[in-house]
This record gives C-alpha cells, structure tokens and sequence, in this order.
C-alpha cells in the first residue's frame, strides 16, 4: 500500500525552466493538497483539491499552477522558475467525508539555480 | 481565521527525561487537532488527534496531547524520550467544512544522550 507518492524526489532546476511535480494517491480520497516547507516556516498550503474537479487557491499559490487529473493524481507545475520557489514540497489527501487527518508523501526537494 | 503557534522553535532534552510541546491555536469553535512528527527527509507522519470526547488522546509512540479549551491549548507529552524521537514536530487546527488545516511552524527536539 503505497499511500502517496511524490515524483520526482530531488530536482535542480535553472531559472526560468518550468516543471511539473507529479502527486498520486491510492487511497481513494477526495481532497489533496500541496504545500511548501521552508526553514521556520511550518507548512504553507499553495493550492488544493477538494474533490475531483476542482481546485483553489491556498495562502502562497503564485508562480504555481495544477491540476487535477482524476480522483488519483493532483498535479503542481511551476512555468517559470525562481530561487524564491527553492523548497521542499509535500503532496496529502484526505478522505473529505470523514473526519480524518491527512496523509503526506515523502517531499520533493527543490533547488532552483 | 484559525491560526496555530508553537512557541518553542528548539528543545533539548535528554534521553530518558519527560517531553512537553507547547501548541496554542485560535479557532472559534471547537477543532480538530493533530500533531504530526517529521524525522529528516520525510514526510509528516500522524501522531495523534483530538475530534471531540475526552481531552486526553494517545497517539502512536507513547506520545499523548491534552485537549485544553480554556486555555486554548494541546501540548504533547511523553513521559521517557527515546534518541529516536529527535524530529521535528508539527501542531496542525483543522475545521469543519472544507477544512484546510493550519500549520503552527514547528518544534524541533534535539535529544542528549
């Protein structure tokens, strides 16, 4: 059971290059989300997905876009890269129908030049 | 809107010795509360969480949180720290609703041999 899983998990971008940061669960849950980790920081939500179809933006969602594929996979692309997106990503869903917590891939770890 | 604060950026203990993280949040109603641990180059695991019912939650590792609403308040305790709980910690306030979680910014604990 694999639960969430991020692709890649390391990358070395150069500015101004796009990316796409892939995201698939196989828990058959509604909602996903992405965020951002940096240093003092916390978790800061960029965009997310309550259900199959829809997406919203969270607190830092510029620079950023997504995509819901299906119910699996939420995507995040980054079209023009900067050092400011220089991070590390995380990927979770939650099941929405119940009052669950959510579960988290193992990151992305991102470095723009 | 709910926000979290987790005072202590560090904490240093020594293993054996009793554990407590402060975690404050403001949310105006009651939420739902998580504490999710983070060891170096992974994801967010859960440790606990608190729905409703009786204040005092287990979680996975010996860790237990108090649900306190008068002070606003779900510390997270452990009576013995193990060298392999140095992490970093993580308070999470959820609602209702949507529900987009709030991240405090963390507690790393650093553990002495």
């Amino acid at each position: 059971n694999a639960g969430v899983t991020q692709t890649p998990k390391f990358q070395v971008l150069k500015t101004g290059q796009s990316m796409t940061l892939q995201c698939a669960q196989d828990m058959n849950h509604n909602s996903m989300y992405w965020y951002r980790q940096d240093p003092g920081m916390g978790l800061r939500l960029i965009y997310y997905s309550a259900s199959e179809g829809t997406t919203d933006k969270g607190e830092v969602p510029n620079g950023y876009n997504v995509s819901r594929l299906n119910k699996r996979e939420f995507s995040l692309r980054l079209e023009s890269a900067a050092p400011s997106q220089t991070s590390v990503y995380f990927c979770a869903s939650r099941d929405r129908d119940s009052n669950q917590p959510q579960h988290f891939g193992d990151g992305t770890r991102l470095s723009i030049l | 809107a709910q926000s979290v604060t987790q005072p202590d950026i560090h904490i240093t203990v020594s293993e054996g010795a009793s554990l407590e993280l402060r975690c404050n949040y403001s949310y105006g109603a009651t939420p739902y509360l998580f504490w999710y641990v983070q060891s170096p180059g992974q994801g967010l695991q859960l440790l606990l969480k608190y729905f409703s019912g009786d204040t005092l939650v287990q979680g996975i590792k010996g860790f237990e949180a108090e649900f306190k609403r008068s002070l606003s308040s779900f510390n997270l305790r452990k009576a013995s720290v193990h060298w392999s709980d140095a992490a970093e910690y993580f308070c999470a306030v959820g609602a209702g609703g949507s529900y987009i979680p709030t991240f405090g910014r963390g507690t790393s604990l650093i553990v002495h041999p």
